[in-house]
C-alpha cells in the first residue's frame, strides 16, 4: 500500500502569503496525485488532480507541480477565503490513499 | 448541477449495522464508480472502497468482512452497509463520484454515531 506524508501538518500565515505545503508518497506514483481542500462540518474540495492540472473553477493562485514520490501545492497569494485543511490523495492504484492534512491558520 | 445527496445521521449501538445511501443527481449515474470515504471526529480521510453499477466492488483489506456496496440504478441511488460496528467506526461517511480515481462530486456526509 502506498503511504503519504505532508509537510507541515500546521501552517500560520498571512493574507498575501505565499504558501507551499509538500506531499511526499512512499513509492512512485508518477503524476497521480490529487489537492483537495476541507473546511469544518464540509465535504473536501478538489482542486488539482494529476499533480498539476488545476480543477475548473479553482481559482489560478493554486497549483501543483511534482512528480515521483514528491509533490508540492502552492498559494501564490493566501486569501481569508483558503484558509483550511489541505489532503493530498494518491490516485495511482489501489488502495487509494491520503496525505494526513495540512491546517493552514490564520497568523 | 451534478451532486450527491446523502441520508441523515444515525446512531447505532455496538454490534449493530448501519445502511447508507447516497441518490445522484445531475449526470448519467451509470458513466461514473461511487466511492465511501470517512473521516473520524478530527482526523484525517479514510477511503473505504468503490462500486460500479455493473456490480463490481473494490474494497480497502481493512473493511473487507463487513462492508457492502450496492446500487439501485432506476432510483440513481448507491448504498453502503456497514456492519458489525464498533466505538471506532464513529465517523462522518462520505460518497463520492470517482473520476479516474480521483473526487469531483461528493456527498454532503453523514454522520454515524456508535455508541452504548
Amino acid at each position: 500500500d502506498i503511504q503519504l506524508t505532508q509537510s507541515p501538518s500546521f501552517l500560520s500565515a498571512s493574507v498575501g502569503d505565499r504558501v507551499t505545503i509538500t506531499c511526499r508518497a512512499s513509492q512512485d506514483i508518477s503524476s497521480y496525485l490529487a489537492w483537495y481542500q476541507q473546511k469544518p462540518g464540509k465535504a473536501p474540495k478538489l482542486l488539482i488532480y494529476g499533480a498539476y492540472a488545476l480543477q475548473s473553477g479553482v481559482p489560478s493562485r493554486f497549483s501543483g507541480s511534482g512528480s515521483g514520490t514528491e509533490f508540492t501545492l502552492t498559494i501564490s497569494s493566501l486569501q481569508p477565503d483558503d484558509f483550511a485543511t489541505y489532503y493530498c490523495q494518491q490516485h495511482n492504484s489501489y488502495p487509494l490513499s491520503f496525505g494526513p492534512g495540512t491546517k493552514v491558520d490564520i497568523k | 448541477q451534478e451532486q450527491l445527496v446523502q441520508s441523515g445521521a444515525e446512531v447505532r449501538r455496538p454490534g449493530a449495522s448501519v445502511k447508507v445511501s447516497c441518490k445522484a443527481s445531475g449526470y448519467t449515474f451509470t458513466d461514473y464508480d461511487i466511492n465511501w470515504l470517512r473521516q473520524a471526529p478530527g482526523q484525517g480521510l479514510e477511503w473505504m472502497g468503490w462500486m460500479n453499477t455493473r456490480g463490481n466492488t473494490g474494497y480497502a483489506q481493512k473493511f473487507q468482512g463487513r462492508v457492502t456496496m450496492t446500487s439501485i440504478i432506476s432510483i440513481n441511488t448507491a448504498y453502503m452497509e456497514l456492519s458489525s460496528l464498533r466505538s471506532d467506526d464513529t465517523a462522518v461517511y462520505f460518497c463520492a463520484r470517482g473520476q479516474s480515481a480521483w473526487f469531483k462530486v461528493w456527498g454532503q456526509g453523514t454522520l454515524v454515531t456508535v455508541s452504548s
